[in-house]
């Protein structure tokens, strides 16, 4: 199993709800990330989980709130979001260890706030 | 701060031809680079990495370049096909952080 799955697939939500993305993968990966990217710009690292540590939040607004229950799963929290944050949601996972350090990526979560 | 960039936002080529696609970063500390290829609507999938040790690494139609001394790394594809077109983009790592270029989108033409 070489997939990374994230649910939904596309999420339309008010700027008062509450929604969470999912993400899960069982290739014993150690590390998993949440990016986001906006139309024509590349991926933007959000946060990084390893070992199911946060081990980088790059100055994320708290409205977005991350979870790792356990390696297999990770979790993006949303709250009170605006609609420049509206965007394509993107997991990813990778080995910890190894020179092979590449990750592999979920098909993304397509998030639009209205 | 964009420490990795693709100044080409669009190349085209023809089939059979040549593909070569470039990145630049500026942080030295990175030490793994990676090549992602997105098609509309997926994630990006992983094509060819090298390592900051080595200066080319070869996978079939797709070779990866790296000039250290000038921050700079190259794709290459070679020929180019019609189901190549996508948007690819580079990637640099330092250990659990990697960033990306903006992407360049190749369209090869039959």
């Amino acid at each position: 199993d070489t997939e990374v799955t994230q649910t939904p697939k596309h999420l339309v939500m008010g700027m008062t709800n509450k929604k969470s993305l999912k993400c899960e993968q069982h290739m014993g990966h150690r590390a998993m990330y949440w990016y986001k990217q906006k139309a024509k710009k590349p991926p933007e690292l959000m946060f990084v989980y390893s070992y199911e540590k946060l081990s980088i939040n790059e100055s994320v607004p708290s409205r977005f709130s991350p979870e790792c229950p356990n390696s297999s799963l990770l979790n993006l929290h949303l709250h009170a979001l605006q609609p420049e944050d509206s965007a394509l949601y993107l997991c990813a996972s990778s080995q910890f260890r190894g020179l092979d350090e590449k990750l592999f990526f979920g098909s993304g979560t397509q998030l639009s706030v209205l | 701060d964009q420490q990795v960039k693709q100044n080409s936002p669009s190349l085209s080529v023809q089939e059979g031809r040549i593909s070569i696609l470039n990145c630049d970063y500026t942080n030295s500390m990175f030490d793994y680079f990676l090549w992602y290829k997105k098609y509309p609507a997926e994630g990006p999938t992983f094509l060819i990495s090298i390592s900051s040790i080595k200066d080319k690494n070869e996978d079939g139609r797709f070779t990866v370049f790296l000039n250290k001394s000038a921050k700079h790394l190259s794709l290459h594809i070679v020929p180019s096909q019609p189901g190549d077109s996508a948007v690819y983009f580079c990637a640099a790592r330092k250990g659990d952080d990697m960033r990306f270029g903006a992407g360049t989108r190749l369209t090869v033409k039959p």
